[in-house]
């Protein structure tokens, strides 16, 4: 089972900032790599598939990269909705596996 | 517009049986896999399994295997999630979602809270 490591486990930023979120697979999983927001309450929101591809209706200050072990999510300028837990996912390899989350908290 | 609809909250004791489902309109139902996540108290997504409610094809996460029960019925477009016997470490919000490009999970029901308690 493919294990993924999410950093850091809380970030505290502000409104306007970058943000940067990071994934790490114990194996490679090509570019099956998916990000997730969550807010408290809610039910996931899938962000980002294939490590850099935006899903439907995603604003473009979301962007993701990376291949192979090492992903990244950036968020270019914060705004305040954006404050939540946010997950990756690898569908590279069954069974299909999510990291621990980070929270991305108002500073 | 693609709906997931999951049934409402349940309560149960130990030892109880429960299914819970999750109905899908908007789309053609036998076309696109559903998955079944958990999400205990506090904590993270865990991938349980999923099935393609077309021909019933179902393939369980090892951890989750023997477990739970996963079914769909496509003649009213609904998919399931069963337990035989409960137990308190059962206890936590289970989704539904459909699956979409790749297995990313694309569109999610707004999630079924169970809670076990003696």
């Amino acid at each position: 089972e493919i294990v993924l490591t999410q950093s850091p486990g809380t970030l505290s930023l502000s409104p306007g900032e970058r943000a940067t979120l990071s994934c790490r697979a114990s194996q490679s999983v090509s570019n099956y790599l998916a990000w997730y927001q969550q807010k408290p309450g809610q039910a996931p929101r899938l962000l980002i598939y294939g490590a850099s591809s935006r899903a439907t209706g995603i604003p473009d200050r979301f962007s993701g990269s990376g291949s192979g072990t090492d992903f990244t999510l950036t968020i270019s300028r914060l705004e305040p909705e954006d404050f939540a837990v946010y997950y990756c996912q690898q569908y590279g390899s069954s069974p299909y596996t999510f990291g621990q989350g980070t929270k991305l908290e108002i500073k | 517009e693609v709906q997931l609809v999951q049934s409402g909250a349940e309560v149960k004791k130990p030892g109880e049986s429960l299914k819970i489902s999750c109905k899908g309109s908007g789309y053609s139902f036998t076309s696109y896999w559903i998955a079944w996540v958990r999400q205990m108290p506090g904590k993270g997504l865990e991938w349980m399994g999923i099935i393609h409610p077309g021909d019933s094809d179902t393939r369980n996460t090892p951890s989750f295997q023997g477990q739970v029960t996963i079914s769909a019925d496509k003649s009213i477009s609904t998919a399931y999630l069963q337990w035989s016997s409960l137990k308190a470490s059962d206890t936590a919000m289970y989704y539904c979602a459909r699956i979409g490009s790749g297995w990313t999970l694309q569109h999610w029901g707004q999630g079924t809270l169970v809670t076990v308690s003696s």
